[in-house]
């Protein structure tokens, strides 16, 4: 059972646009989300977290948005650089960032 | 930010043998933890590694495979026992710092 599910696997974006990664989970529970980058041979990256109290947290580039409603969040990165090419996992968990549960993944390639 | 150090960061094994991987944390944390990631999946989590007490597994994942040790609050090893081609995956380290997990580099492991 996938809690946490990215349905995207791949993505691809011109430098200098909006890039969007999206991700749904069904466990009602979380209460903390996180995304990270992953590049190849390296650790995942934090990128940024939002909890559930907030619908909006933003870091310079990087915003993430929560709908709770509809168990969505999305990671919006604008504008793209090449940089941020990269695999980004969401992760979802209970009472902070303990036990996190990590999506498949999305492959992020930001084309100049 | 934490820095964690992950080693060996790949290795080659023949099937029936084990494999330890180490991970040591530049400061001390309550809790870590290890993940799998195998190929085209997310990072699963194996276990919780607490200083002082036995780890706690998931489901799915047993001591006799997978023996973790916490001699300290900055040092962790995880042992595959007795792999398969089945056991090829990416297994990394994790540690909390406030609300943030942090990795390591992981151990890319190839049974043959």
């Amino acid at each position: 059972d996938q809690q946490v599910k990215q349905n995207s696997p791949s993505l691809s974006v011109q430098e200098g646009r909006i890039s969007i990664l999206n991700c749904d989970y069904t466990n009602s529970m979380f209460d903390y989300f996180l995304w990270y980058k992953k590049y190849p041979a390296e650790g995942p990256t934090f990128l940024i977290s939002i909890s559930s109290i907030k619908d909006k947290n933003e870091d310079g580039r990087f915003t993430v948005f929560l709908n709770k409603s509809a168990k969505h969040l999305s990671l919006h990165i604008v504008p793209s650089q090449p940089g941020d090419s990269a695999v980004y996992f969401c992760a979802a968990s209970f009472q902070g960032a303990q036990k996190l549960v990590f999506g498949q993944g999305t492959r992020l390639t930001i084309n100049p | 930010s934490a820095v964690i150090s992950q080693k060996p960061s790949r290795d080659i094994c023949q099937r029936g043998t084990s494999l330890t991987i180490q991970c040591q944390v530049d400061s001390q944390v309550t809790m870590m933890f290890w993940y799998r990631q195998q190929p085209g999946q997310s990072l699963t989590l194996i276990a919780t590694a607490n200083q002082g007490s036995e780890a706690t597994y998931e489901s799915g994942f047993v001591i006799d495979k997978f023996p973790i040790s916490r001699p300290n609050l900055t040092f962790s090893t995880l042992t595959v026992s007795n792999m398969s081609p089945e056991d090829s995956s990416i297994y990394l380290c994790s540690a909390d710092r406030d609300t943030e997990a942090f990795f390591g580099q992981g151990t890319r492991l190839t049974v043959v």
